[in-house]
């Protein structure tokens, strides 16, 4: 079963604009993270945010997390081609048998 | 070079045949998974190990087998049983909450 569902699908902007995208889901979490694929490949870990945290940020990535309404934004900052790739939102639990599961994906376009 | 390496990169498939993809970590990581990824799709976990000699089902295991004898290692055979095989198969292994993954095997049917 797929937890998380993002929003839009996909997503096309010039570089040095700002893409945002979203996900929510469904069910209690501990934690959520952002993934991102580029095209053939295997998926890199992006950022992670606990459900007692509501705002993080990495490098040009800030991530944001609502409980109360089940969601999260993924934002990056200053866009670049090199950007362009499946970004996947996933939420799981920490612990004993933890595993995540992955919504379908958003596909960002960073036209140069 | 620590990582993840899923063998082979494509692998073909005749009707009433098992193949068997292969993970390799030397993360030192003990849960291992396994999902697949159909095009447009996100990932479906198929089998996940949290320990040596031990694994569970996760939400699509039917037409799937795999073992756990060691730590570093966590092959998935398609059996013939698996009627639409032909996807991208990920494996990954986890550190705590955060998952790293190997770069696929593309598996088709011939």
């Amino acid at each position: 079963s797929q937890q998380g569902e993002e929003d839009p699908q996909a997503l096309s902007i010039q570089e040095g604009e700002n893409a945002t995208m979203n996900c929510s889901y469904k069910t209690s979490i501990n934690n959520l993270q952002w993934y991102r694929q580029n095209s053939g490949r295997g998926l890199v870990h992006l950022i992670l945010i606990r459900s007692n945290e509501r705002e993080k940020h990495s490098g040009r990535l800030r991530v944001t997390l609502d409980t109360s309404k089940k969601s999260s934004s993924l934002l990056i900052t200053a866009s670049r081609a090199a950007d362009t790739a499946s970004y996947f939102c996933a939420t799981g639990f920490t612990g004993a048998n933890s595993k995540l599961t992955f919504g379908k994906g958003i596909t960002l376009s960073v036209r140069p | 070079d620590g990582g993840i390496t899923q063998s082979p990169k494509y692998l073909f498939r005749k009707e009433g045949q098992n193949v068997t993809l292969s993970c390799e970590q030397n993360l030192n990581h003990d849960a291992m998974y396994w999902y697949r990824q159909d095009p447009g799709q996100g990932l479906r976990l198929i089998y996940y190990s949290q320990i040596v000699n031990d694994f569970q089902k996760g939400d699509i295991a039917e037409g799937y087998s795999v073992s756990r004898e060691k730590k570093e290692s966590f092959p998935l055979t398609v059996t013939s049983a698996q009627k639409n095989p032909t996807a991208f198969y990920l494996c990954a292994s986890a550190d705590l909450d955060i998952q790293y993954f190997g770069a696929g095997t593309r598996l088709s049917v011939l």
